[in-house]
């Protein structure tokens, strides 16, 4: 299966930006990598995705190492309501059988300091 | 659009019982997965469905099952439970499109075995 490791904690100023790293050495040539937040006591939210290229969205940018070993969230401007629980995930592509698993990081705790 | 719901919030079963939990999609997505989240092991993905039929399986044992209906609201099922299926079951909807794509998350339910 493809792991992934994640520092289990960071700390940010409010209003900084932040980059979490995610380290997904044994990545297979199909597996999207996908970042969600969990808020406390809420589900975990969607933040962004890729495949090889860096992406963008309105909540944050996705930056991919060329050889996809590694990828860092970045968060341009943190604020308060940014304090949560970060996962990289991947997710498998087919395989024999339809039997596909999604492997969650052990995620970070984004601590936001005001 | 309403988002994911699912039933109960809390539930209390004893050892050996079994326990069924709801989930209900948003409105138009096709795909709906479960997951187990417990302080140790974190978040564990335990299966999709998509258009009725088991797409994906993680690695439970066969006590945990789950189906999905024409509406595409889903069921868990967890048989002769055992302390430590304590834990937040989460279910997440999407529209269930090629591996890059978006999960929405319920709340969750959580299940405490004594």
């Amino acid at each position: 299966d493809a792991k992934t490791t994640q520092p289990n904690s960071m700390e940010s100023n409010e209003e900084e930006p932040v980059h979490l790293p995610c380290n997904h050495s044994t990545i297979s040539g199909t597996d999207y990598i996908h970042w969600y937040r969990q808020l406390p006591s809420q589900g975990p939210e969607y933040v962004i995705h890729g495949l090889t290229s860096n992406v963008n969205n309105r909540m944050a940018s996705l930056a991919i190492a060329e050889d996809r070993k590694s990828s860092t969230l970045i968060l341009h401007r943190a604020t308060l309501r940014d304090a949560a629980v970060y996962y990289c995930i991947l997710r498998d592509g087919p395989q024999s059988g339809g039997y596909q698993k999604v492997t969650f990081g052990t995620g970070t705790k984004l601590q936001v300091i005001p | 659009k309403a988002g994911v719901t699912q039933t109960p919030r809390y539930l209390i079963k004893t050892r050996g019982q079994q326990v069924t939990l709801s989930c209900s999609p948003i409105s138009g997505h096709r795909s709906v997965s479960w997951y187990q989240q417990t302080p140790g092991q974190g978040l564990q993905f335990l299966f999709e469905y998509f258009s009725e039929t088991q797409r994906n399986k993680g690695n439970f044992p066969g006590r945990f099952s789950g189906r999905q209906f024409s509406n595409s609201r889903s069921e868990m099922n967890v048989s002769t439970l055992e302390l430590g299926d304590s834990a937040l079951y989460l279910c997440a909807s999407s529209s269930g499109g090629p591996s890059s794509y978006e999960q929405y998350f319920g709340p969750g339910t959580r299940l405490t075995v004594t």
